[in-house]
C-alpha cells in the first residue's frame, strides 16, 4: 500500500491553456474523490466516483472542468482554457466503501498556478 | 446544507502549553465529525474522527475532540503541544445517509504555531 499518489506535484500553465492532472488510488479503493483548495480555504468537494462512474458533481464544477476514471482506477481531471481563478491546489482522495463509513485517504496534491 | 465553522484563523501558543481549536458545525441532519492535519507541502491526514458513541474521541499524536450535540460543537484538544504539532487542522464534516456516507465539508482551517 503506497498511498495515493498525484502528478504532476506542481503544474504552471498561461491563461488559456488546457491542463490535466492525475490520481492514482490506494489499491483496491473504490471511490474517488476530487477536492479545490485555495490560498486560505479548506478544501471543497468537486466531484467523486464510485468505480468508473461519476456519482456526484459539485456546483463548482464548471463546464471547463472534466473528470473521468476509465476502468475504475486512476482518474483524470481536465480543466480547458484555465483562467487565474483556477489556480489552487487540487487534492485527490480514495475510500473503500465497506458500510456506512469509509476513511477518505488524500493524496499529497497539484498545486496549479494560472499565469 | 451543512457548514463548518472554525473560529480561529491562527492559534499560537508555546511548547508543552495545552491548546483547544474550535469547530462549530451547523447540519439538520445527522453527521459524521473529522479533524485532519495538513503539514506543510503534504496532504490531509485523518487525526480523529467522531461516528456514534462516546462523546469523546482520541486519535492519533495525543489529540482527542469531544462532540457536543447540544451546542453543535466538535472542538479539538492536547493537554501539552509539541513544536512539531505545527500545522494547519481543519475540522470536517460528512452526511450520514443512513448507510452512506457524504463528502466531507471542510472548515477554512485553523493554523497551529508551536513556538518553544
Amino acid at each position: 500500500d503506497t498511498g495515493v499518489s498525484q502528478n504532476p506535484r506542481h503544474k504552471i500553465t498561461k491563461r488559456g491553456q488546457n491542463v490535466t492532472f492525475r490520481c492514482d488510488p490506494i489499491s483496491e479503493h473504490n471511490r474517488l474523490y476530487w477536492y479545490r483548495q485555495t490560498l486560505g480555504q479548506g478544501p471543497e468537494f468537486l466531484t467523486y466516483f464510485q468505480n468508473e462512474a461519476q456519482l456526484e458533481k459539485s456546483r463548482l464544477l464548471s463546464d471547463r472542468f472534466s473528470a473521468e476514471r476509465p476502468k475504475g482506477s486512476f482518474s483524470t481531471l481536465e480543466i480547458q482554457r484555465t483562467e487565474q481563478g483556477d489556480s489552487a491546489m487540487y487534492l485527490c482522495a480514495s475510500s473503500f466503501r465497506q458500510g456506512s463509513y469509509n476513511e477518505q485517504f488524500f493524496g499529497p496534491g497539484t498545486r496549479l498556478t494560472v499565469l | 446544507a451543512q457548514s463548518v465553522t472554525q473560529l480561529d484563523s491562527q492559534v499560537p501558543v508555546f511548547e508543552e502549553a495545552p491548546v483547544e481549536l474550535r469547530c462549530n458545525y451547523s447540519s439538520s441532519v445527522s453527521v459524521y465529525l473529522f479533524w485532519y492535519v495538513q503539514y506543510p507541502n503534504q496532504g490531509l491526514q485523518l487525526l480523529l474522527k467522531y461516528l456514534s458513541g462516546s462523546t469523546l474521541v482520541k486519535g492519533i499524536n495525543g489529540f482527542e475532540a469531544e462532540f457536543n450535540k447540544s451546542q453543535t460543537s466538535f472542538h479539538l484538544r492536547k493537554p501539552s503541544v509539541h513544536i512539531s504539532d505545527t500545522a494547519e487542522y481543519f475540522c470536517a464534516v460528512s452526511v450520514d445517509y443512513g448507510g452512506s456516507q457524504g463528502n466531507l465539508i471542510f472548515g477554512k482551517g485553523t493554523k497551529l504555531s508551536v513556538k518553544p
